[in-house]
């Protein structure tokens, strides 16, 4: 089976920088995604990792370790507009459906 | 705006009702999906459509009971649902099924049973 874990929530104060971590046990490796979600809305695309490295838009940038089976997602210059859940999903396998992690609630206050 | 609508965004129904949920896509995207989103749960897959046709079904119970009439419209069924049911339900679009291509979700329909 696949196992996704994140941590349920956290604080960061604007203008800082947060890394929300995703580490996953899966049978096989395609991709990962990073979505956010702001309450009562649509889940958003952020980012899609395949190789090793970290990819970089804007404040928001992806790290990818598929060795150690991690990748985390960093915010910069944090906004209270950033305050959301950012779900982490995985391609693994023979699936081309993405299993999702429970999410992380970031909480941004001034 | 991510070119998915879903209606209605509110419905509670009591235990022996029956509604519909409708999820439409303005993006030409070959492939659909329902999920299923609980407090401090994953989003849970329910069903997957390729081209109008069914090609997966996440054992999900038959009180739910979807139709995909064409690319671009999506229904879920409900009838005789249980309090437990009570979630926050997503509908996505891809442009195919591969596992490469992202997901674009509608804002949901909050459903409560009571």
């Amino acid at each position: 089976g696949q196992n996704i874990d994140q941590p349920t929530e956290m604080t960061a104060t604007e203008g800082a920088i947060v890394q929300i971590n995703c580490t996953y046990q899966t049978s096989g490796f395609n991709g990962l995604f990073w979505y956010q979600q702001h309450a009562g809305e649509a889940p958003t695309f952020l980012s899609y990792n395949v190789l090793d490295g970290l990819e970089e838009k804007g404040r928001f940038s992806s790290f990818l370790s598929r060795s150690k089976g991690y990748s985390y997602l960093l915010l910069k210059e944090l906004q209270m507009k950033d305050s959301a859940s950012y779900l982490c999903a995985v391609n693994a396998g023979g699936s081309y459906i993405p299993t999702f992690g429970r999410g992380t609630s970031l909480i941004v206050h001034p | 705006e991510t070119g998915v609508t879903q209606t209605p965004r509110h419905l509670v129904m009591g235990m022996t009702n029956k509604k519909s949920l409708k999820c439409e896509q303005h993006l030409g995207h070959n492939a659909m999906y329902w999920y299923k989103q609980s407090a401090k749960k994953p989003l849970e897959l329910m069903f997957v459509y390729n081209f109008k046709e069914q090609t997966e079904n996440n054992s999900v119970p038959s009180r739910f009971s979807p139709e995909c009439p064409n690319s671009s419209h999506l229904f879920l069924h409900l009838h005789t649902l249980q309090p437990e049911d009570s979630a926050l339900y997503l509908c996505a679009s891809s442009p195919t099924r591969d596992s490469t291509d992202t997901q674009y979700f509608g804002p949901g329909t909050r459903l409560t049973v009571l």
